[in-house]
């Protein structure tokens, strides 16, 4: 079975500027989140889907962050315009919607570093 | 409020010997899960395992063991016989039953395991 899929591995930019994460989840997981994850941290939670409807965005920066998941598979994060303290590792995780297995799989996550 | 306390930031050892990386977590629910996670340098979160608060059975897989004490509030993870490939970070998280997606990580243990 394919794990959760994210891309690009790593990304630089300069503060400003945009940019946009992907993650494919695994094959029939209804829920997929969005962690960002700071050197030296836990990740943070910042967006949860449950299909294409967003469960949970309370820790989502909306002024500059924003997320998508239009047909319940793949989605996209975005940040515009990115700050410094932006800089961080993105992860998705997927799961099933079956509560008995609320286990959360992770993704590589793409390593952003803001200049 | 819930919070997970890992006080061990770095933990250095030669192969063969074991470690035991500490966990502590607070919750006012009665109902929660434990879970511990490993991170490798590709990134990855890998899940290990996931305990639920009615279940204070200590579990053993292969060289690894858990040992969860609802008196001290603590799920602590042990490694016996360590080996170069358990280098990682492990992360120890929690989530509470009226939100079993949302999980709570502590800051991490660096684990190095020397040849």
């Amino acid at each position: 079975e394919a794990g959760v899929a994210q891309s690009p591995r790593y990304k630089i930019i300069e503060k400003r500027q945009s940019v946009a994460f992907w993650c494919n989840p695994i094959s029939g997981h209804a829920t997929l989140y969005w962690y960002q994850q700071i050197l030296g941290q836990g990740p943070k939670l910042l967006i949860q889907f449950q299909n294409n409807g967003v469960v949970d965005d309370s820790q989502l920066p909306k002024d500059r962050f924003s997320a998508e998941r239009l047909k319940g598979v793949d989605s996209t994060l975005k940040i515009q315009p990115a700050k410094l303290e932006d800089s961080a590792v993105y992860l998705c995780a997927s799961s099933s919607s079956d509560r008995a297995k609320n286990i959360q799989y992770f993704g590589a996550g793409t390593r952003l570093s803001v200049l | 409020a819930q919070k997970v306390t890992q006080a061990q930031t770095e933990i250095s050892v030669v192969e063969k010997e074991d470690v035991t990386l500490d966990c502590v977590y607070e919750t006012r629910d009665t109902t929660y899960y434990l879970f511990w996670y490993k991170q490798p340098p590709s990134g990855e979160l890998v899940f290990l395992i996931r305990r639920n608060s009615f279940d204070e059975q200590n579990e053993i897989s292969g060289r690894y063991s858990w040992n969860f004490q609802k008196s001290t509030s603590s799920f602590n993870f042990t490694i016996t016989a360590s080996q170069v490939v358990d280098s990682a970070v492990y992360f120890c998280a929690l989530s509470e039953a009226r939100n079993t997606d949302k999980l709570i990580f502590g800051t991490g243990t660096r684990l190095q395991v020397f040849p």
